[in-house]
């Protein structure tokens, strides 16, 4: 079976600074994607970034980008420039690629930007 | 156009009562999801659907029962609501990825069911 673990619960940052959020996962598949969802107090569920597992170059989203380190099963958010609207619940999840994709989720962890 | 539709948003109900929460996808999707989130944000699978074929099914109580009468519906029944049944309820949908890219969630607005 797969396990998504995020191992911070919470984390703040000062408005405009940066801040890494981490994530480990085990698998024994070779063929799967990472995602990293943001939850804001609006509940809604917002995709964020995506990072396919064959892909070596890292995936980056505007001010969004990701530390993929496959050896590691790391997968890691960074987030600069922070902003206030940044603020959410974020989870990072794995997908099984196969007929009826299935994902695996993290935790999450709450992020609040500091003004 | 919502992608993922769900309604109702809010449910609030007694214990012991029916209720069904339903699920619309626009998106062609083939494989479509139940998750339960509670107090904590633990988002957990419920079911999933493809091509309206039951392929996960968690262990939940049987008081739950999805039903999918095509591909781009899913609905979720529960019968003799019990307090612990009290959670936001995500329906969403992927498809499979065939090509680079694709296979990411698609989640609806959720629907906030409370149990009195």
């Amino acid at each position: 079976a797969q396990t998504v673990t995020q191992s911070q619960p919470e984390m703040s940052v000062q408005e405009a600074e940066t801040v890494t959020l981490s994530c480990t996962y085990d698998t024994s598949e070779n063929n799967y994607y990472l995602f990293w969802y943001k939850q804001p107090p609006s509940r809604q569920m917002i995709l964020v970034i995506r990072q396919e597992a064959y892909k070596q170059q890292n995936a980056t989203e505007n001010r969004f980008s990701v530390n993929f380190q496959k050896a590691a099963k790391s997968f890691s958010l960074k987030i600069s420039d922070s902003q206030l609207g940044d603020t959410a619940m974020y989870f990072c999840a794995f997908m099984k690629r196969s007929a009826g994709n299935q994902f695996y989720f993290g935790t999450g962890t709450s992020l609040t930007v500091i003004p | 156009d919502t992608a993922v539709s769900q309604t109702p948003k809010y449910l609030v109900t007694q214990m012991g009562n029916d209720k069904s929460i339903k699920c619309e996808q626009n998106l062609g999707h083939d494989t479509m999801y139940w998750y339960k989130q509670d107090s904590k944000k633990f988002l957990k699978i419920m079911f999933s659907y493809n091509n309206k074929e039951l392929i996960i099914n968690e262990t939940v109580p049987n008081r739950f029962s999805p039903k999918s009468p095509d591909k781009a519906h899913l609905n979720l029944h529960i019968n003799s609501l019990e307090l612990g049944d009290s959670a936001v309820y995500f329906c969403a949908s992927s498809q499979f990825a065939l090509f680079p890219g694709g296979g990411e969630l698609f989640f609806g607005e959720g629907s906030r069911l409370t149990v009195l």
